[in-house]
């Protein structure tokens, strides 16, 4: 069973808008948790990351929520743009020393689409 | 400028043919990782490494093998593809806590 699941799985928005993904975790303990960006075809950009400690980072018009004890994590896009049409995905690293970052647990994705 | 490369973008190639998928990043990072994704799967690691002539198995590793004989390279080898590869490949290094992603390469195993 996936540790990271996603929802919804795709959502179309209207430009201008706002909206929120979702992020729910199993693994524990964990060490930080991650938000990208993947346009169709290319490689994942970091957007944010928080540790365990935090509970909002904000990249822009992208604002990452953590709620670790209920091991929930939100993505909100505020005033989308067309270019916001993209893959977001969740990546949880659990807490290991010595191979945390061989152990990324990835969400399927949620496939955002924001028409004019 | 931060990088992680791959090579080639796009192949396809006939089951059987051997084939590798070349990594390179200029970040000097400890950490390498190779994952497929396929359509409502997300991203599943291959194999990582950790360190120059460490690696390991990560959750679909079967049907490929890895090399880290110097730092900036990881390349990707399939001794005998198979259709069920058919997939996109990332390339990824990471040291702390940033991970960079390579921009794909997209194989088709006929």
């Amino acid at each position: 069973k996936n540790q990271v699941e996603q929802s919804p799985q795709s959502l179309i928005i209207l430009e201008g808008k706002n909206c929120t993904l979702q992020c729910n975790y199993t693994v524990s303990p964990f060490s930080n948790l991650r938000w990208y960006k993947q346009d169709t075809g290319r490689g994942p950009v970091s957007l944010t990351i928080m540790t365990f400690s935090e509970n909002t980072k904000s990249n822009r018009r992208y604002t990452a929520t953590l709620d670790a004890d209920t091991k929930q994590s939100s993505l909100h896009i505020t005033a989308s743009q067309l270019s916001d049409s993209a893959s977001y995905i969740c990546v949880v690293s659990p807490l290991r020393a010595t191979d945390s970052w061989g152990k990324f647990q990835f969400g399927a994705g949620t496939q955002v689409v924001v028409t004019p | 400028e931060a990088q992680v490369t791959q090579n080639p973008r796009y192949l396809i190639t006939v089951t059987g043919k051997k084939l590798t998928v070349t990594c390179s990043q200029n970040m000097n990072h400890e950490y390498m990782s190779w994952y497929r994704q396929d359509p409502g799967l997300g991203l599943r690691q291959i194999y990582y490494s950790m360190n120059v002539e460490v690696t390991d198995k990560g959750d679909v590793p079967e049907g490929y093998k890895v090399s880290r004989k110097e730092k900036r390279n990881f390349p990707l080898i399939l001794e005998s593809p198979s259709p069920n590869q058919t997939s996109l490949y990332f390339c990824a290094s990471s040291q702390n806590t940033e991970a960079f992603f390579g921009q794909g390469t997209r194989l088709t195993v006929v």
